[in-house]
């Protein structure tokens, strides 16, 4: 079974800091990983993916994510972070057998001035 | 192209009222779905249809009904609400795979915020 973990449920930086939003799964199959952005009040909008091509994956907005099989994880980094960028994000996993997306419990990002 | 619409935005029931959420699609997507927000688990799905006249349970179904006459339009029903059941409900589309699974890309609606009193 898949399953995924986001270990903080809450981070907070300063604008120009880095980013740093950390998710561990688990599968029992080549798994695919995503990461949404959700912004207050609005719906879910893809931020990245990995699907066994290049394990460090460019998403939009200058988010970046490394697939570390060893680690089990999917971290989701960002160099310097920007005020549009408070929002919630969540780590998602799909197994390769065409199964259903399984969101982590979500993980929201405050940026201070 | 629209892309997912929901309707309502909101709505307030009453313990017992029935109601419909609307899902609707203009991308020619073979798999909808239905998911539940609440806070602190994440996105949790409900139903989904890998074409119409093809519908399936998600994770947590009790409650809900689904049916997909048309590849455009897939609605949720509460046939009795309960407290339980106030969350934020979001509709997602996507192509299918061959296994019959959502492509990579899904894309989500706007969501409509229910409470049941």
């Amino acid at each position: 079974a898949q399953s995924v973990t986001q270990l903080d449920s809450h981070v907070s930086v300063s604008e120009g800091t880095p980013v740093l939003l950390r998710c561990n799964y688990s599968s029992s199959y080549s798994p695919s990983l995503f990461w949404y952005v959700q912004h207050p009040n609005k719906g879910l909008q893809l931020l990245l993916k990995y699907t066994s091509a290049a394990t460090l994956v460019k998403g939009i907005n200058g988010f970046e994510a490394e697939f570390k099989k060893s680690e089990t994880s999917f971290h989701l980094t960002k160099p310097s972070a920007h005020m549009s960028d408070a929002a919630e994000y969540f780590c998602v996993v799909s197994d390769r057998q065409g199964g259903k997306l399984i969101f982590g419990q979500g993980t929201e990002l405050s940026v201070k001035p | 192209n629209a892309g997912v619409t929901q309707t309502p935005k909101f709505q307030v029931l009453k313990t017992g009222q029935s109601m419909t959420l609307q899902c609707a699609q203009d991308m020619n997507h073979e798999y909808m779905s239905w998911y539940r927000q609440d806070p602190g688990m994440g996105l949790r799905l409900i139903h989904y249809s890998v074409g119409a006249g093809i519908t399936d349970q998600g994770e947590v179904p009790n409650g809900y009904n689904v049916s997909r006459s048309t590849t455009e339009d897939f609605p949720l029903r509460l046939l009795s609400a309960a407290p339980s059941q106030t969350s934020v409900y979001f509709c997602a589309s996507s192509y299918s795979n061959p296994r019959g699974g959502p492509t990579d890309t899904q894309y989500f609606g706007p969501g409509t915020r229910l409470t049941v009193l």
